[in-house]
């Protein structure tokens, strides 16, 4: 079974400074992979995704993530954050090839950005 | 209105009382998603539909009872349930039920069971 791991709990990072949030995911295939941003009170609204090709994706909102196969990691990376990122963060993962339709997440990366 | 809309936002309800989510989508989609979010716990994925039909149960207990009446609207009736199942139920769309198509997410109804 697919599984998907955020291994921070909480991130604090100031204002102005780089991101680097991390996820693993396990699976055999190359699977779809995807960064979901929830603001308190929102539902998920899509960060950007992955499926095949160049293995840096640009997404919204200036972030960025980079599939590497050989870690099994699609780590999201922003070079300047602002306080309107701190949010809730998910990396989640999807495969086609019948059976389960939706998407297994991470239990999520609290940002919090101090001034 | 426009994107995923759910109601109500907020529900408080009793272990006996029969409640109803209404989840809408104004996207011309045809996968609708139930999913609960608990606190430290990963999104679970409940219930999937493509085009009216149920394609996924993830082993929920028979006290939810999903319902898809065309691919705009999709209920989660809810009866008998036990405070644990207090969470955030949230909804989502997409045009199809394969990953390569991005799931767009409701607000919520925020779920409390006493």
């Amino acid at each position: 079974a697919q599984s998907v791991t955020q291994p921070d709990i909480h991130i604090t990072v100031s204002e102005g400074a780089s991101l680097e949030l991390r996820c693993n995911y396990s699976y055999g295939a190359t699977p779809y992979l995807f960064w979901y941003v929830q603001s308190p009170g929102q539902g998920l609204q899509l960060l950007l995704k992955y499926f095949s090709g160049d293995t840096l994706v640009q997404g919204i909102k200036g972030f960025e993530a980079e599939f590497k196969r050989s870690q099994s990691s699609f780590n999201l990376r922003k070079p300047s954050v602002h306080w309107s990122d701190a949010a809730e963060y998910f990396c989640a993962v999807g495969y086609s090839g019948g059976g389960a339709d939706g998407l297994t997440f991470g239990k999520g990366t609290h940002l919090i950005i101090q001034p | 209105e426009t994107g995923v809309t759910q109601t109500p936002r907020h529900l408080v309800m009793g272990m006996t009382n029969k409640k109803s989510l209404k989840c809408e989508q104004h996207l011309g989609h045809n996968a609708m998603y139930w999913y609960k979010q608990s606190a430290k716990k990963p999104l679970e994925l409940m219930f999937v539909y493509n085009f009216k039909e149920q394609t996924e149960n993830n082993s929920v207990p028979s006290r939810f009872s999903p319902e898809c009446p065309n691919s705009s609207h999709l209920f989660l009736h809810l009866h008998t349930l036990q405070p644990e199942d207090s969470a955030l139920y949230l909804c989502a769309s997409s045009q199809d039920v394969f990953p390569s198509y991005e799931q767009y997410f409701g607000p919520g109804t925020r779920l409390t069971v006493t």
